[in-house]
This record gives structure tokens, C-alpha cells and sequence, in this order.
């Protein structure tokens, strides 16, 4: 068992910055790969980003690439998402959650989630 | 990328129906396939992975099938914790994609 919470979110302006932040309890976070999953408001999933395990690999969605990097310090228990250069659609609830590997592991994916942290865009 | 398509998108069912969704892979996902349950205001809940295990701790009326690019997430009876939203989701490569989502509702 983990517990996820993200913090972090709140409103800002396009163009502006942001840190995510995302703090697990509660298991060994260092044996998961660690993702970003958001949600605009009243819309579905949307896959952000992962690294791995080891924080050696890491994968983004094409609209957020060269804006967002995700990473984790596995010695705090802790990953985060700079978002840089914020756009309107970036506005959403935003989620860490978690997978057994990288690639075509053993073990569902998404097994443990967060409560989510809102992000507003907006000027 | 590939895509992810749930039929149909809403759906009116009562308590004790069989209700069954349908999720479209533009592409082959082999067995990478999940199910995810989301109720308002709270985060997706793993229900089914790798088409057809059952997630610990998910009630057995819950079961999925399918291979390849078509695949089904069956509801046995349906009862007053299930009406919520239901998402079928590709793991098999980046970026990992999502169906838009079928929202079961009560009839």
C-alpha cells in the first residue's frame, strides 16, 4: 500500500511557472515508476509524463515536451512536475500515480493514485 | 499515438442490468489494456488490468475481454456503487492514452 499527496497547484498566469509536488507513504516509493495523469475540468484522462524507477528514464506527452520535466527524489519520497510556459489548456486537476515499471511490466498500471492538486491557467 | 475510442459514450442503465462497454485500439495493445472507475470529484480507480485480471479488493461482477484492438468491459449486475464513469486505457507505449470515458447512469 502507498498514499499519494500532491501539492502545489493554484492559479497563474499563462506564460507563468509552476512545481507539483508529490509526497508517498507508506511503501518502498523507489521500486515504483512514478507518472503525471491530469484531467481538464469536466473532461477525461490525459497521460503527462512518467520516470522510472531509478529517475534515469523519462517519457512526455508530445504538448507538454521541452515545458514540463517531470523528476523525483527517491531519498524524500517525493516526485515532481516543473511546469514552465503554462497555456490555458494546461488548466486541470492534476495527478501522481503510480506503476510497476516503465515499459510492459508485471502489475497494473495506476494501481495507487493521489487526490489530485488543481492547476487554473488564467490571466 | 494510438487511439482510444469507448462505445457508447453515456448509458442509461437500472440496478441489476448487464451492462457491457466496448473499447477501439486504433492499433494492436496486445494484452495491455485497463479499466478504470471514477466517481465526481475523485481520482480513477484501477478495476481491470492486462484485459482481464481483476484488481484486488474489485467485486467479481466486474470482468473484461477482448484482444488485439477490441475489447469489452462487462458490469454481471449492476448495482448503486457502479453508476460512475468508466475509462478503458492503453499501457503498451508512450504515451500511454485513455478512452474518452462512458458514463453509466441510472435509468
Amino acid at each position: 500500500q502507498v498514499q499519494l499527496v500532491e501539492s502545489g497547484g493554484g492559479v497563474v498566469q499563462p506564460g507563468r511557472s509552476l512545481r507539483l509536488s508529490c509526497a508517498a507513504s507508506g511503501s518502498t516509493f523507489s521500486r515504483f515508476a512514478m507518472h503525471w495523469v491530469r484531467q481538464a475540468p469536466g473532461e477525461g484522462l490525459q497521460w503527462v509524463a512518467v520516470m522510472s524507477h531509478d529517475g534515469i528514464n523519462e517519457y512526455y506527452l508530445d504538448s507538454v515536451k521541452g515545458r514540463f520535466t517531470i523528476s523525483r527524489d527517491n531519498s524524500r519520497n517525493t516526485l515532481y512536475l516543473q511546469m514552465n510556459s503554462l497555456r490555458p489548456e494546461d488548466t486541470a486537476v492534476y495527478y501522481c500515480a503510480t506503476s510497476p515499471g516503465i515499459a510492459l511490466a508485471v502489475g497494473p498500471p495506476f494501481e495507487y493514485w493521489g487526490l489530485g492538486t488543481l492547476v487554473t491557467v488564467s490571466s | 499515438d494510438i487511439q482510444m475510442t469507448q462505445s457508447p459514450s453515456t448509458l442509461s442503465a437500472s440496478v441489476g442490468d448487464r451492462v457491457t462497454i466496448t473499447c477501439r485500439a486504433s492499433q494492436s495493445v496486445s494484452k495491455w489494456l485497463a479499466w478504470f472507475q471514477q466517481k465526481p470529484g475523485k481520482a480513477p480507480n484501477i478495476l481491470i488490468y492486462d484485459v482481464s485480471r481483476l484488481q484486488g479488493g474489485v467485486p467479481s461482477r466486474f470482468s473484461g475481454g477482448g484482444s488485439g484492438t477490441e475489447f469489452t468491459l462487462t458490469i454481471s449486475s449492476l448495482q448503486p456503487d457502479d453508476f460512475a464513469t468508466y475509462y478503458c486505457q492503453q499501457y503498451v507505449t508512450f504515451p500511454w492514452t485513455f478512452g474518452q470515458g462512458t458514463k453509466v447512469e441510472i435509468k
